[in-house]
């Protein structure tokens, strides 16, 4: 079993849909979470790091359930430009000597 | 916001050649950094800890003597293929971390498109 995984996809929605994806950890001991998006051929940006109590910016709001062991996205009223690989990233300590691990991505492709 | 620049952007090089990939951080300083290697379709795979004064850590399967890394100062951590071969070719990208609030999110290099002939 990977340690993290996701929903490879794709997803594909229409523009102004809301769209959620999980992503599932396997160390019950990780520490932080991160969701990023990748557009092809390029570096991963960070779009939100996910907190305990859920977080929210602007359409994303991103969610954490221990217990279950994952992590959530949601984005609402779909863009085209949010069209990318979301990466769902556990971080098994909070030092940067902590070992990332990513899981392998959810391709999501927005239609107009 | 932190940001991570990495040098060159694009390499195209004959089988043999060694290549050096720079991985800066512009803004703050990282004692620690971590270097990927992502092929089309997969996700990015931890190659090493780059660790500043000192040895990095290598993961499973990464020939320490291929990939060469230094990590001589805090802004600044260098990944060297050494005698590149066509299956070298991908995508390599270069990370540092940094505080942002109770957490230490990874920014990423532009990444290194690495092609060997």
């Amino acid at each position: 079993r990977k340690e993290v995984e996701q929903d490879p996809g794709p997803f594909n929605v229409p523009e102004g849909a809301t769209v959620a994806f999980n992503c599932t950890y396997s160390n019950s001991a990780s520490q932080s979470f991160f969701w990023y998006r990748q557009d092809c051929r390029k570096e991963p940006k960070l779009l939100m790091s996910v907190y305990s109590s859920g977080n929210e910016d602007g359409r994303f709001t991103a969610q954490l359930n221990r217990a279950s062991q994952y992590i959530s996205l949601l984005i609402r009223d779909s863009k085209l430009s949010d069209s990318a690989t979301y990466l769902c990233v556990v971080n098994k300590g909070v030092s940067s000597a902590s070992k990332i691990i990513f899981g392998s991505g959810t391709r999501l492709s927005i239609r107009p | 916001g932190a940001v991570v620049s990495q040098h060159p952007s694009w390499v195209i090089c004959k089988s043999g050649t060694s290549v050096k990939i720079e991985c800066r951080s512009l803004d703050f300083q990282a004692t620690t950094m971590f270097w990927y290697r992502q092929f089309p379709k997969q996700s990015l795979m931890l190659m090493a800890t780059s660790n500043e004064g000192s040895k990095a850590t290598y993961e499973q399967g990464v020939e320490k003597d291929k990939f060469l890394i230094n990590h001589a100062s805090l802004t600044l951590s260098t990944l060297t293929v050494t005698s590149a071969h066509p299956e070298d070719s991908s995508f390599y990208i270069c990370s540092a971390s940094i505080w942002e609030g109770t957490n230490q999110p990874q920014h990423f290099g532009d990444g290194t498109r690495l092609s060997i002939l």
